[in-house]
């Protein structure tokens, strides 16, 4: 089955830094990843998504690659910000009907 | 836009009682999904449907989990006889097109605790 793994230590940043989150994915080759925002107690909201052709994708402050090679994602967040603190989950479409596979997520903390 | 609605929004019951869990998605949307999502770790899906038919529901406990989605609209999910282990948030999210539409919004969630 699908394994996909984030960051499990949480990533203490400072404002105004760049903070960059990693997603490794085996045994699949998904048509697209997406990332997402969960706060405590929160559902997830949808941030971006890349598709397999895609290198690169570019949304204000965020930018995610896909390296379909090297089965990786890598959640770029440029000039944190102290609101940007949640956890990041990033998901796989694992099949035709859209299904996703989530990893755990990395918890991201920006600190003034 | 009315958001994904989930009641109730915290469940605190004993194991091998049963408790049931509601969703009302977005207006419009096709697909509904239903998810687990234990403390430290994604959401795992447990079923999907497109209007009200089962799309997959090969993670659901079927001994213990059931799930249906009443005239292609509001959905519930209940489990009986619940289990410590099934202490979870348990997410719906919603999406427009069934299977190839990549958003999915997401209610705030369920918080349960067997004790």
């Amino acid at each position: 089955s699908q394994k996909i793994e984030q960051n499990s230590e949480a990533l203490n940043i400072q404002e105004g830094k760049t903070a960059t989150l990693t997603c490794n994915y085996t045994n699949y080759s998904p048509a697209y990843l997406q990332w997402y925002r969960q706060d405590p107690g929160r559902g997830p909201v949808f941030l971006l998504l890349i598709r397999e052709n895609e290198k690169e994708k570019r949304k204000e402050r965020l930018k995610v690659t896909f390296d379909t090679t090297l089965k990786q994602s890598l959640f770029h967040i440029t000039a944190s910000q102290p609101a940007d603190s949640a956890t990041y989950l990033c998901a796989l479409r694992t099949d035709s009907w859209g299904k996703l596979q989530f990893g755990a997520g990395t918890q991201v903390v920006v600190t003034p | 836009e009315a958001g994904v609605a989930q009641s109730p929004r915290y469940k605190i019951i004993e194991k091998r009682q049963s408790v049931a869990f509601w969703c009302n998605p977005i207006s419009g949307h096709a697909t509904l999904y239903w998810y687990q999502q234990i403390l430290g770790q994604g959401p795992k899906l447990l079923i999907q449907f497109q209007n009200n038919g089962v799309v997959d529901d090969s993670q659901l406990p079927k001994d213990r989990f059931s799930a249906e989605r009443l005239k292609g609209v509001d959905s519930t999910l209940k489990i009986q006889p619940a289990k410590l282990e099934d202490s979870a948030v348990y997410l719906c999210a919603s999406s427009s097109l069934g299977g190839n539409q990549e958003t999915q919004y997401f209610g705030p969630g369920t918080r349960l605790l067997v004790l």
